[in-house]
């Protein structure tokens, strides 16, 4: 079966400091991935996706970049935390064939301070 | 621009009926998903209509209308464990790229 792992699980970071958070799957192939951000209370934003190694599609101009070094593997970064980017980071995946559904990592909550 | 409207909030009692409405207006459509998201959890699948017509899945049911860029979510015999933020999204131009819409927060009373 698939699973999805997202790591930290909670993190606190100073302003200005940089960013790695990583997200794997397991028990899949060329999955499409996703990162997602959600504020207290809000919707989720799609950040960037992925449909293969090296593909990136950027959603929303800001200082966060993705990167997708092996198949199952994708990174969130940032060289310079700012406090906006406080919320909680949601990985996805879906097969590769389908967007139908998106399955969901535990996510990351960050709080910049 | 690509937006997905529901309502904010919605409560109900144990036991009865709710339904959660979605309007969308997308770039191409694929179809519409709903997703479940308890607090402090990560969103959950629920279901998918990309025709339209009613779907059915124990409880829950999503109907989808095209023609109207409409569609909802509607629980049966609600549980207090209902309780939970309801997101409908639209997978739309480009295939792999799904919308979400700001969700609707259900409190189910007993």
């Amino acid at each position: 079966s698939q699973t999805i792992h997202q790591w930290p699980a909670t993190l606190v970071q100073p302003v200005g400091s940089p960013l790695s958070l990583e997200c794997t799957v397991e028990g899949t192939s060329n999955p499409n991935l996703y990162w997602y951000r959600q504020a207290a209370g809000r919707g989720l934003q799609l950040l960037f996706y992925s449909v293969g190694i090296g593909q990136i599609s950027s959603e929303v101009p800001q200082n966060l970049s993705a990167s997708r070094p092996q198949d199952r593997q994708f990174i969130l970064s940032s060289k310079k935390l700012l406090l906006s980017d406080s919320g909680f980071y949601l990985c996805a995946w879906s097969p590769v064939d389908s967007d139908k559904t998106q399955y969901f990592g535990p996510g990351t909550r960050l709080l910049v301070l | 621009g690509q937006s997905l409207e529901q309502p904010s909030e919605v409560t109900a009692v144990e036991g009865a009926i709710v339904q959660i409405n979605c309007t969308y207006q997308t770039s191409g459509f694929y179809g519409l998903s709903w997703y479940q998201q308890h607090d402090g959890g990560a969103p959950t699948f629920l279901s998918y209509n990309a025709l339209d017509g009613l779907e059915e899945t124990g409880r829950f049911s999503s109907f989808l209308s095209r023609s109207d860029s409409y569609g909802y979510l509607l629980l049966q015999e609600l549980q207090m464990k209902d309780s939970a933020s309801y997101f409908c999204a639209v997978r739309g131009a480009g295939g792999f790229k799904t919308i979400f819409g700001a969700g609707t927060r259900l409190f189910v009373k007993a």
